[in-house]
């Protein structure tokens, strides 16, 4: 089953403006790590954000994370035509050794 | 140099048929996974082996069967393929998932026809 749900499912701005996705999951968690996958591409590790940690920042990639809810964010900031791509969000459990997937989030970005 | 290389990229093939995709990552890394991504691009693990161990095995049809002949290589053999089978499968490979994310492969796009 997934590890969690996106959202949104789909979402569409102009190339400048932020972008924000939302994740929530089902079961604890080791950490929570971010994926980008282009169209017909594998998925690239973009951040990964510890159990312990609220926030953390890569670039114009700003993750937080709050495990009372169960949730985490994504932003990217000051949008570019090329981070048009799908975005999930992963949880690592059993151990440490299962990372699970949600559903994820198509942000296109137009110029 | 890739990273994690799969071959091959597509298969299309018919139902009843037998095929392998391979995989091999040249990272060092010690854990390999398959994962399955169907239609609606949900990503579901189906195995993992770490130094040729397998410790995990979701729940997956007998028809799949993989095999780790060393640490750097995960093959997965599918038999009696069926139409539901069709989905682009995915290794990937990952040295501690506790502080790092995985590395995936391109991909390999299977068509059962």
């Amino acid at each position: 089953s997934q590890q969690g749900e996106e959202d949104p499912q789909a979402l569409s701005i102009q190339e400048g403006e932020n972008a924000t996705m939302n994740c929530s999951y089902k079961t604890s968690i080791n950490n929570l790590q971010w994926y980008r996958q282009n169209s017909g591409r594998g998925l690239v590790h973009l951040i990964l954000i510890r159990s312990n940690e609220r926030e953390k920042h890569s670039g114009r990639l700003r993750v937080t994370l709050d495990t009372s809810k169960k949730s985490s964010s994504l932003l990217i900031t000051a949008s570019r035509a090329a981070d048009t791509a799908s975005y999930f969000c992963a949880g690592v459990t059993g151990g440490g050794n299962k990372l699970t997937f949600g559903t994820g989030t198509q942000l296109k970005v137009e110029l | 140099d890739t990273a994690v290389s799969q071959t091959p990229k597509y298969l299309v093939t018919q139902m009843g048929n037998d095929k392998s995709i391979k995989c091999e990552q040249n990272l060092g890394h010690d854990t390999m996974y398959w994962y399955k991504q169907d239609s609606k691009k949900f990503l579901k693990i189906m195995f993992s082996y770490n130094n040729k161990e397998l410790i995990i095995n979701e729940t997956v049809p007998n028809r799949f069967s993989p095999k780790s002949p060393d640490k750097a290589h995960l093959n997965l053999h599918i038999n009696s393929l069926e139409l539901g089978d069709s989905a682009v499968y995915f290794c990937a490979s990952s040295q501690d998932n506790r502080v790092g994310g995985y590395t995936f492969g391109s991909g390999t796009r299977l068509t059962v026809v």
